[in-house]
Order: structure tokens, then sequence, then C-alpha cells
């Protein structure tokens, strides 16, 4: 079963600074899909950025980006430029594009922005 | 739009008791699926249903049944409620493939 792996409990960082969240995930395939989700204290879950694994070029959302290493199975968020609203629990999620189940996250981030 | 509507936000249960937690979404998606969200261990898929009649196990089904009788409807039942199912509750549906899922507001549990 594939397993993805956040190691940063906890992140700070400095409005205006930037931060990289950091995602590994353990998988035997090659076609699948990785996600970063925000989960502010509202408790909603909203997507931030998704890269599809057969896409080489890192997907970019305004002031979200990703540095997705395919053969190091490594999946990191860097957010630039950081506001006090991107305060929030971050999920990397994975989901395969072959088999028919469902995503897999990892434990969380938990990142807080300092004015 | 209403996307994908969960109910009840809140719910406070004694040992013992059953409910079922409401799910539905309006978006004509194939996939539907319940996670449930501990301190420290994420989102853990729970059940999980690829189209209308089919349903399969995620990682901790163990307390909970599913069912999935149409397209829209994928209700999470808990038939003897213990204190270790205490946690937050999220349903969520996608589209096939790599679109990504949309979720529900979430259920917190409390089971006393």
């Amino acid at each position: 079963a594939q397993t993805v792996t956040q190691s940063q409990p906890e992140m700070s960082v400095q409005e205006a600074e930037t931060v990289t969240l950091s995602c590994t995930y353990d998988t035997s395939e090659s076609d699948y899909y990785l996600f970063w989700y925000k989960q502010p204290p509202s408790r909603q879950m909203i997507l931030v950025i998704r890269q599809e694994a057969y896409k080489q070029q890192n997907a970019t959302e305004n002031r979200f980006s990703v540095n997705f290493q395919k053969a190091a199975k490594s999946f990191s968020l860097k957010i630039s430029d950081s506001q006090l609203g991107d305060a929030a629990m971050y999920f990397c999620a994975y989901r395969s594009a072959l088999t028919r189940n469902d995503m897999r996250f990892g434990a969380g981030t938990r990142l807080t922005v300092k004015p | 739009n209403a996307g994908v509507t969960q109910t009840p936000k809140f719910q406070v249960l004694k040992t013992g008791q059953s409910m079922t937690l409401q799910c539905a979404q309006d978006m004509n998606h194939e996939y539907m699926s319940w996670y449930r969200q501990d301190p420290g261990m994420g989102l853990r898929l729970i059940h999980y249903s690829v189209g209308a009649g089919i349903t399969d196990q995620g990682e901790v089904p163990n307390g909970y049944n599913v069912s999935r009788s149409t397209t829209e409807d994928f209700p999470l039942r808990l038939l003897s409620a213990a204190p270790s199912q205490t946690s937050v509750y999220f349903c969520a549906s996608s589209g096939r493939g790599g679109t990504e899922a949309f979720f529900g507001q979430g259920t917190r549990l409390t089971v006393v």
C-alpha cells in the first residue's frame, strides 16, 4: 500500500518570507497524482496545488509551487511571500491513477506565520 | 453549488449507541470516501466507493459500515459506538482519475 510521510509536524515562517514543507511517498506505481491540501481552523479542506506524475514540469499556483522529484519520491511545497492567512495545517496526498482506491494522506504539517 | 453536504456537524454519542453520518454530493462524482482525522495521524481512509453498489474497505474500516445505493449518497454507519471512534469525520467525492477530492465540512463526533 502507498504511504505518505510528512516529517515536519510543525513549521513557522516570518510574514513575507518563504517556507518549504516536505513530503515523501512510497509507491511502486509510475502513474499517479500528488496533492497539497490546506486546512485552516475552519476545518475545511482546500486544494492548494496538484501535480501529475507524468509531467516533469513542477506545478505552480500563484505564491505556491512544488518541487517534484519522481525518482526520489519527494513532493515539497514552497510558499513564497508568506501571509498571515497561510497559517493552517497542510496535508500532502497521493492518488493512484491505476488502482481503484482513493487518496492517502500524510500526517500533516502545522504552519505558523509570525507577523 | 452545494458540492459535498455532510451532516451533522457535531454529535455526542454514548458508548454502544448507533448512528449514521450522512453524505451527499451533487457533482455526479463516481468516487466517494469517508476519512477520519485524528491529531498527529492525518486523514485515514475508512471506506470508499467507486460507484453505486460498489464499496471497499480503506485503512481503518473496523466498526463502520457503508452502502452506496445511489451515485449521490454515501452514508457511514456506526453500529455500536466506542470511545476510540471519537474523531473528526470527513466525507469526500471526486471524479475519475486525478481530479481533486472535494470535502464536506466534517463531523466532530465524541463518544462518551
